[in-house]
């Protein structure tokens, strides 16, 4: 079984569509999570940090639910820069210590006109 | 500010060769992270150095993968002698040290690594 899970892509959405992404990871003892963002034949780049609260960066909201194992991404009014394949990451450290990431295979959403 | 950068960006060899990968990481970070994306899976760790000294190598896959970071600047990751399964995107990051800092890793766009 894979340390991080993600639902299969891709995903193709019209401009302006709400999209949500899930992923669980099988390490109870995770202690800090991520969404990172990757463009094609790019580097990885960070979207969000997740937290237990919840948290929201514009059109992007991020959801945390420890007891279930489980991430969420949701992205309204989609736009066509919103193009990319999304990553779900979990560190066994805490926001503040650094250490590995441990990467989901990605989600890929193409955003279409 | 000049983000991670890693030398070459593509490299073909031939199987038993070898090949040495440079990373720079942003320049004051103490954290240097190697990791590798083979085709079709996800991206995976393969070590962690704190200045130039190695705090996590549990992701290198063998013997034939060497790392250092002398002087704690710039990191090379040498594999030999390479083999086919080696072939895939080898990504350095780094990140400062410091509560808030380490929080985001910064990606350098990669080495993409094909062995014939």
């Amino acid at each position: 079984r894979k340390e991080v899970e993600q639902d299969p892509g891709p995903f193709n959405v019209p401009e302006g569509a709400t999209v949500a992404f899930n992923c669980t990871y099988s390490n109870s003892a995770s202690q800090s999570f991520f969404w990172y963002r990757q463009d094609c034949r790019k580097e990885p780049k960070l979207l969000m940090s997740v937290y237990s609260s919840g948290n929201e960066d514009g059109r992007f909201t991020a959801q945390l639910n420890r007891a279930s194992q489980y991430i969420s991404l949701l992205i309204r009014d989609s736009k066509l820069s919103d193009s990319a394949t999304y990553l779900c990451v979990v560190n066994p450290l805490a926001y503040n210590q650094g250490g590995k990431l441990i990467f989901g295979q990605g989600t890929e959403l193409s955003v279409k006109p | 500010e000049a983000g991670v950068t890693q030398f070459p960006s593509h490299s073909v060899i031939e199987k038993g060769q070898t090949v040495t990968l440079r990373c720079d990481p942003i320049s004051g970070h103490d954290n240097l992270y190697w990791y590798r994306r083979v085709m079709g899976k996800e991206i995976k760790f393969l070590l962690h150095f704190v200045k130039e000294s190695k705090q996590d190598e549990s992701g290198m896959p063998n013997n034939r993968f060497l790392a250092e970071r002398t002087g704690g600047t710039y990191s090379t990751l040498k594999v030999q002698p390479a083999e086919l399964e080696d072939s895939g995107v080898y990504f350095c990051a780094s990140s400062p040290t410091g509560a808030r800092g380490q929080e985001t890793q910064y990606f350098g766009p990669g080495t993409r690594l094909l062995v014939l």
